[in-house]
């Protein structure tokens, strides 16, 4: 069974402040996606990093895969308001495990206006 | 593009009733669609593997006699809660697969009374 550890699970910082958020296993992923969630609704799909060391900025996001592709972080910039929600990272299995994923814990932001 | 959607988004019940829950993907087929279920400000727990034409794969602890899933198509899968009980009250979420990223439905918010 492979596991994402995700930390930290909790985090509540002021508007403006940065942040970073964890996801690492000992196991490879062929694929490494990071969801957000408000409360009442579906994760929506944020990113998907595929290849070692790989970087994807997403506006004051940036998200990076480990070049072993066995971790990954979020980094936020200047947080929001709107940033507000659950934060959820899925290692993709690929067809080796009928394309299930492997989701962390969460990590529940607030960030206080 | 990637558009999941559920159907219907809450439900209330009375005890041992059955609730069926629809899952659709809207602009792309998905051979595979999964099924979780979501308690307040904890990570996604999968329930079961939906296969289009084959029957679903469940996992560890879900009783597929009461979790009944169909994938009749290739944009639906269908979950239905056989004689519901106030336990089985939750959120649930489905999910299909397109090129080994999950994208979510909105959920369905199911209170058994």
């Amino acid at each position: 069974t492979q596991l994402l550890e995700q930390s930290p699970q909790f985090l509540s910082i002021q508007e403006g402040e940065n942040l970073t958020v964890y996801c690492n296993s000992s196991s490879v992923f062929s694929s490494l996606q990071w969801y957000r969630q408000e409360p009442g609704e579906g994760p929506v799909l944020l990113v998907t990093v595929v290849t070692g060391g790989e970087v994807k900025k997403l506006k004051r996001l940036t998200f990076q895969f480990g070049d072993a592709r066995k971790d990954s972080s979020l980094h936020i910039t200047a947080a929001q308001p709107g940033d507000t929600g659950l934060y959820l990272c899925a290692g993709g299995e690929g067809r080796t495990n009928a394309g299930k994923s492997t989701f962390g814990d969460g990590t529940t932001l607030t960030v206080k206006p | 593009g990637a558009v999941v959607s559920q159907h219907p988004s809450w439900v209330i019940c009375k005890s041992g009733t059955s609730v069926k829950i629809e899952c659709r993907s809207l602009d792309f087929q998905a051979t595979t669609m999964f099924w979780y279920r979501q308690f307040p400000k904890q990570s996604l727990m999968l329930m079961a593997t939906s296969n289009e034409g084959s029957k679903a794969t469940y996992e560890q602890g879900v009783e597929k006699d009461k979790f009944l899933i169909n994938h009749a198509s290739l944009t639906l899968s269908t979950l239905t809660v056989t004689s519901a009980h106030p336990e089985d009250s939750s959120f649930y979420i489905c999910s299909a697969d397109l090129r080994e990223t999950q994208y979510f439905g909105p959920g369905t918010r199911l209170l058994v009374l």
